[in-house]
């Protein structure tokens, strides 16, 4: 059960979008469409913000978007705000029916 | 509206044990499965352990693998996880979670578990 590999920080300026990536192996991201994206400000409860790779829950913008090819899955983020600041973490579903995160990226909004 | 609220964390020696209890209302408790994922001090998130919605699988991370036990009372409304052996490594927040097709949905606001002598 490896953590799947973030960026460790990205950044972009209001307006702007940027994309963070997270690369797992074909047992987890690659094997499976179950890849969420979860959006932390530090002391608050962790927010989903993607699920089933691409889908997004009711009331979340769709400023945020998700993508996979491969072993590799991706958090789109256009129109970057103040308020997207946060630590941004990738999971998946794996082959041993366990869940795996991601590190964790901090996105600065500079 | 969907609630979770854990309690029992606390204070606990190395090798003692604990229970931590979540609370659920807002939704039908019994249809959806559960998760535990933690949160140590300036580190990420970490899954812990999920419960099928009738109790009946139950799957762990291999750091917690045979030291907790993930359960469920659906009568009461109530996801549990017992921690035994506990390590300093296992200090952290635990958040309950409900369960989305392997995300989780909403969370609780979690509660801190700390391991020290």
């Amino acid at each position: 059960q490896s953590a799947l590999t973030q960026p460790a920080s990205v950044s972009g300026s209001p307006g702007q979008s940027i994309t963070i990536s997270c690369t797992g192996t074909s047992s987890d991201v690659g094997g499976y469409n179950y890849v969420s994206w979860y959006q932390h400000h530090p002391g608050k409860a962790p927010k989903l913000m993607i699920y089933t790779v691409n889908s997004r829950p009711s009331g979340v913008s769709n400023r945020f978007s998700g993508s996979k090819s491969g072993n590799t899955a991706s958090l789109s983020i256009s129109g970057l705000q103040a308020e997207d600041e946060a630590d941004y973490y990738c999971s998946s579903y794996t082959s041993s029916s366990t869940v795996v995160f991601g590190g964790g990226t901090k996105l600065t909004v500079l | 509206q969907v609630q979770l609220v854990e309690s029992g964390g606390g204070v606990v020696q190395p090798g003692r044990s604990l229970r931590l209890s979540c609370a659920a209302s807002g939704f039908t408790f019994s249809s959806y499965g559960m998760h535990w994922v933690r949160q140590s001090p300036g580190k990420g998130l970490e899954w812990v352990a999920v419960i099928w919605y009738d109790g009946t699988k139950k799957y762990y991370a291999d750091s917690v693998k045979g030291r907790f036990i993930i359960s469920r009372d659906n009568s009461r409304n109530t996801l549990y996880l017992q921690m035994n052996s506990l390590r300093a490594e296992d200090t952290a927040v635990y958040y309950c979670a409900r369960d989305l097709r392997f995300s989780a949905d909403f969370w609780g606001q979690g509660t801190l578990v700390t391991v020290s002598s």
